[in-house]
């Protein structure tokens, strides 16, 4: 079966670097997308990485490698407002989004 | 990108009752999506709307509990039909408006509460 694993919440200090991981089983693989989705909100793009490698883009990265099965996102110097659920997605074979369960975010002052 | 507006944005109803999402882009677009996200969970995809035929359902959703219209390439409506407590979940709409490998747009989603 399909399936995305990443942890349920994480904690992290105001001003730290925090790293959260995902790792996926698909039939087939088109990429894998970030999204952060505050409380009441909906979701929103962060990250989209197809090829094995980190993506940068400003405060937040996002890696992937293809033969684990595995991605990260990395958010440096944390700031409050970056308190928020962050949900993966992986693209199967049929470009079919499979969602994770997201990993609620925690940051402390 | 794409602007998507969502509406209502919550609401409360009672149990049997009906109730229809409308969402409504500011750009011609081909694939459009109802996911349901329940409390504490992640995005369930509903059905893919298509463009003068019948949607797409994932398995577990029925066309006749989730009736969805998609009359042109920016606006569609989900219904959620005979509405039970065990439909209370947010309701969001999603769009495509790239290829295939593309992010998704969100509306904003529908807060819906049965009593």
């Amino acid at each position: 079966g399909q399936n995305i694993d990443q942890p349920t919440e994480m904690t992290a200090t105001e001003g730290a670097i925090v790293q959260i991981n995902c790792t996926y089983q698909t039939s087939g693989f088109n990429g894998l997308f970030w999204y952060q989705q505050h409380a009441g909100e909906a979701p929103t793009f962060l990250s989209y990485n197809v090829l094995d490698g980190l993506e940068e883009k400003g405060r937040f990265s996002s890696f992937l490698s293809r033969s684990k099965g595995y991605s990260y996102l990395l958010l440096k110097e944390l700031q409050m407002k970056d308190s928020a659920s962050y949900l993966c997605a992986a693209l199967d074979s049929n470009y079919q989004l499979i969602w994770g369960a997201g990993t609620k975010l925690i940051i402390k002052p | 990108s794409a602007v998507i507006s969502q509406k209502p944005s919550r609401d409360i109803c009672q149990r049997g009752t009906s109730l229809t999402i409308q969402c409504q882009v500011d750009s011609q677009v081909t694939m459009m999506f109802w996911y349901r996200q329940q409390p504490g969970q992640s995005l369930t995809l509903i059905a893919t709307a298509n463009q003068g035929s019948e949607a797409t359902y994932e398995s577990g959703f029925v066309i006749d509990k989730f009736p969805i219209s998609r009359p042109n390439l920016t606006f569609s409506t989900l219904t959620v039909s005979n509405m039970s407590p065990e439909d209370s979940s947010i309701y969001l709409c999603s769009v495509q408006p790239g290829h295939e490998n593309e992010k998704l747009f969100f509306g904003s989603g529908t807060q819906l509460s049965v009593l």
